[in-house]
């Protein structure tokens, strides 16, 4: 059974930019989640997506934003990228959702803004 | 939201055992995980244990649960070198997310 896939792997782009990160969960997991991982704040939650639904949003500006397509592969888009939103993207694929199901993260997305 | 807390450091000799320790405060978390993770890597999802349990063993790894003093712990038998890595501790919320803790360093010196 194939893993949690997320592309590209690594990224480089200018301030003022926009990016789009991919993640294709495992097989038959309705659930998709993004968190982004920073040395100074750690694993922050994005969002969440269920049959295409956003189910929850966490604290961040209305510059990320994501969707979730009918085959569950969801992205996620930064527009007006900053040196901040430098970090790495991960995505994490449940049956359900993580509050009843276990979640099962892709490699990450290495994102760097110069 | 949740409070998850670990220690950020740890280190122990090849073949000792290592006690990764965390204290969470939501407890409405029905699954409790650990995830490692190593340099440069995601998240791998190492064992969870369900609320309602007090302890869980898989293979070199046991999870217990304090469930009246809101605390985690992963003991990691027979620890080897390949067990350096960042573990981390995460519970979810009642809003679809995992609230994780800050990871513990886990050093494994020869």
């Amino acid at each position: 059974k194939a893993g949690v896939t997320q592309t590209p792997r690594y990224l480089i782009k200018t301030r003022g930019q926009q990016v789009t990160l991919s993640c294709s969960p495992i097989s038959g997991h309705r659930s998709v989640s993004w968190y982004q991982q920073t040395p100074g704040q750690g694993l922050q939650f994005l969002f969440e997506y269920f049959s295409e639904t956003q189910r929850n949003k966490g604290n961040f500006p209305g510059r990320f934003s994501g969707r979730q397509f009918s085959n569950s592969r969801s992205e996620m888009n930064v527009s007006t990228l900053e040196l901040g939103d430098s970090a790495l993207y991960l995505c994490a694929s449940s049956s359900q959702g993580v509050t009843n199901t276990e979640a099962f993260f892709g490699q990450g997305t290495r994102l760097t803004v110069v | 939201g949740e409070d998850v807390e670990q220690s950020l450091f740890l280190s122990v000799r090849e073949g000792d055992s290592s006690v990764i320790n965390c204290t969470y405060t939501d407890s409405s978390s029905t699954y409790l995980y650990w995830y490692k993770q190593e340099p440069g890597a995601g998240l791998q999802l190492l064992t969870y244990i369900f609320s309602n349990m007090d302890m869980k063993q898989d293979q070199r790894l046991t999870v217990l649960l304090n469930k009246k003093d809101k605390h985690l712990s992963l003991r990691i038998a027979d620890t080897q070198t390949g067990d350096s890595a960042i573990y981390f501790c995460a519970g979810p919320n009642s809003g679809y997310a995992l609230n994780f803790g800050k990871g513990t360093s886990l050093l494994v010196t020869p």
